[in-house]
């Protein structure tokens, strides 16, 4: 099975400032990842599928990027609602997998 | 709208067994798979599994496969799981939701997920 990993797991920051995060996978998912957001006490909510394709009313400041083993999710500028947990998930082959997440917290 | 909305969480022995209800609405849902996710308390999200949009084949996590059954009934817009032998690992939120893309060689991504109802297996 594939195993992905993120990184930084703990990510501060301040409103209007920009994220970047990790996502690294074991072996090549090709371009087989998406990227979810959980607030606290929320479902998970699609940000980006296919690695680069933002879901349906996802604004213009998330944006992802890379193939193969190596992805990213970029936060242009945080807005305070952007405080959350970030999940990847490839799903390039079976059993589809989860990172571990990475948590933007408010500086 | 589109909607998802999960029911029949609970307290459950250790042991015993649960089926969970997810009711979708705002969609065709017949025509779409739906993958079933959970949550232990303070953790990340593990792919239980999926059911394809007609019923005809299912894929399960090795940690659920041979205990948990998914199903669903197309005519009442209705996604199931049946889990059997809970044991305190299976304690969590569980999320269904729906899939975009699986086939044969690779599963889909999911974008629309329900709130979540809560299972725990405790004496």
């Amino acid at each position: 099975e594939i195993v992905l990993t993120q990184s930084p797991a703990t990510l501060s920051l301040s409103p209007g400032e920009r994220a970047t995060l990790s996502c690294r996978a074991s072996q090549s998912v090709s371009n087989y990842l998406a990227w979810y957001q959980q607030r606290p006490g929320q479902a998970p909510r699609l940000l980006i599928y296919d690695a680069s394709n933002r879901a349906t009313g996802i604004p213009a400041r998330f944006s992802g990027s890379g193939s193969g083993t190596d992805f990213t999710l970029t936060i242009s500028s945080l807005e305070p609602e952007d405080f959350a947990v970030y999940y990847c998930q490839h799903d390039n082959n079976w059993p589809p997998f989860f990172g571990p997440g990475t948590k933007v917290g408010i500086k | 709208q589109v909607q998802l909305v999960e029911s029949g969480g609970g307290v459950v022995q250790p042991g015993r067994s649960l089926r969970l209800s997810c009711a979708a609405s705002g969609f065709p849902f017949s025509s779409y798979g739906m993958h079933w996710v959970r949550q232990a308390p303070g953790k990340g999200l593990e792919w239980v599994g999926l059911i394809w949009y007609d019923a005809s084949n299912e894929n399960y996590a090795d940690s659920v496969k041979g205990r948990f059954t998914i199903s669903r009934d197309n005519s009442k817009n209705t996604l199931y799981v049946e889990m059997n032998s809970l044991t305190a690992e299976d304690t969590a939120v569980y999320y269904c939701a729906r899939d975009r893309g699986a086939s044969i060689s690779r599963p889909g991504y999911m974008d629309v997920w329900g709130k979540g109802t809560a299972v725990t297996v405790s004496s």
